[in-house]
């Protein structure tokens, strides 16, 4: 069966620090990767997607990045967080655009 | 533009009722609609997925159904338990080329409470 990992599962960060955001999949060879980012009373805000290796669509200028080393393994990263990066990011995979969608347990971030 | 809208925002129920949540979307070009719940302080578990070509999908006690036509998604969920209260989220994926052209448009959810 596919399982999905996510760590830290909280951060708390100083202004200005780096980030590295960790997700990795098994159980399934190239699947379609997210990442999204979830504010109280705004709902679901796509990031990043990737169909493959080296593959990345951004969503929302921003000063964060993301990476796909690996078949499986997406990595969400900053230079320098901003206050306004707060919040609670969430790695998700799928099959494809017909398959259902697989959520982490997702990262806390919280930037002071 | 699609939006996705669920009402109402939160609900109160007594255990052992039937319930139904409610998604309706503005464009009727859909590719597939999804249901999701997801726990305080963590991620989003797929519940049922509708294919644009479907009525109806059924897990256990949950069912949903899909009205393309009249924009409207329910999700059924039958003699609930405290175990339920959750949020409760839909997702519209819109019809478009393969990627990111088939978006998903999220409600805000309808957060559940199932009291004993």
């Amino acid at each position: 069966s596919q399982t999905i990992h996510q760590w830290p599962a909280t951060l708390v960060q100083p202004v200005g620090s780096p980030l590295s955001l960790e997700c990795t999949v098994e159980g399934t060879s190239n699947p379609n990767l997210y990442w999204y980012r979830q504010a109280a009373g705004r709902g679901l805000q796509l990031l990043f997607y990737s169909v493959g290796i080296g593959q990345i669509s951004s969503e929302v200028p921003q000063n964060l990045s993301a990476s796909r080393p690996q078949d499986r393994q997406f990595i969400l990263s900053s230079k320098k967080l901003l206050l306004s990066d707060s919040g609670f990011y969430l790695c998700a995979w799928s099959e494809g655009d017909g398959s259902p969608l697989h959520f982490g347990n997702g990262t806390r971030l919280t930037v002071t | 533009k699609q939006e996705v809208t669920q009402i109402p925002a939160a609900l109160s129920v007594p255990e052992g009722e039937n319930l139904v949540l409610n998604c309706s979307f503005t464009d009727s070009a859909i590719y597939n609609l999804q249901w999701f719940r997801q726990d305080p302080g963590k991620g989003l578990t797929s519940l049922l997925l509708i294919q644009s070509s479907q009525r109806e999908q059924t897990s256990g006690r949950l069912n949903a159904s899909l009205d393309k036509s009249s924009g409207r998604s329910t999700l059924y969920i039958a003699a609930s338990q405290p175990g339920d209260s959750a949020t409760y989220l839909c997702a519209v994926r819109q019809l478009g080329y393969a990627g990111n052209n088939r978006k998903l448009i999220w409600g805000l959810g309808t957060s559940l409470a199932v009291n004993p």
